[in-house]
């Protein structure tokens, strides 16, 4: 257990329809990375939050959207979903605001768009 | 679009093997690689994280080293365990001001008993 939760789970919807996906960092993590697993695709990064600030964006679509609470939580925003948005969401934190730190992924977010 | 590449992207060992798998990565810009052990139906599992050139690290049976001047870094694993079946990332940390991670596909590895 790395300490990261996510949920939900599992999420299954329509196209056109909007989710919000949640991760809580390990407790002392200042740092959200987001992540999307689509089939026969490797991890694409898609933003980054430090402190509640936004701190790099990725391949990051602009139906997508995210931000980070005071607690250190975070949620990413999905819109007007598409069927290709299918696809494991990962987030990760670390206690780095960089690379130079490791990170702990959550269990993920399975999202299934229909 | 940053290329990290991983090879082989799958590998067959006998337990007891040792085997190595080399991730490929932009020579210029560097800042970091991380290496994670990503088992199926889990979430990918840090393993190194290498910052110096000639950087080495080692956890247990598993080793890395870092040539950031050529663009490579290889993963060791000695003595091959049916528990170290995995699939093994890298990842690339680029040192733009608005600092990104490029992941390869990873290297797909069976250990056989």
């Amino acid at each position: 257990d790395s300490g990261v939760t996510q949920t939900p789970k599992h999420l299954i919807t329509a196209t056109g329809q909007r989710v919000t996906l949640r991760c809580s960092p390990r407790s002392g993590d200042l740092s959200v990375y987001w992540y999307q697993q689509s089939l026969d695709q490797g991890l694409q990064f898609l933003i980054q939050y430090y402190n509640g600030e936004e701190r790099a964006k990725g391949n990051i679509l602009e139906r997508f959207s995210a931000q980070q609470f005071p607690d250190l939580h975070s949620e990413l925003n999905l819109s007007s979903l598409e069927l290709g948005d299918s696809a494991l969401y990962f987030c990760a934190s670390s206690v780095s605001y960089s690379g130079a730190g490791e990170q702990y992924f959550g269990p993920g977010t399975r999202l299934t768009v229909t | 679009i940053l290329n990290v590449e991983q090879s082989p992207q799958s590998l067959h060992v006998q337990e007891g093997d040792s085997t190595n798998f080399t991730c490929s990565f932009p020579s210029s810009n560097f800042y970091a690689l991380h290496w994670y052990r990503w088992e199926t139906a889990k979430s990918p599992e840090a393993l190194f994280v290498m910052t110096l050139n000639g950087d080495e690290k080692k956890k247990g049976r598993i080793s890395a080293t870092l040539n950031t001047k050529e663009g490579y870094s290889y993963l060791y694993i000695k003595g091959s365990q049916p528990e170290d079946s995995a699939t093994y990332l890298c990842a690339f940390w680029d040192s733009g001001g608005y600092q990104k991670v490029t992941f390869g596909i990873g290297t797909k590895l069976q250990v056989i008993p």
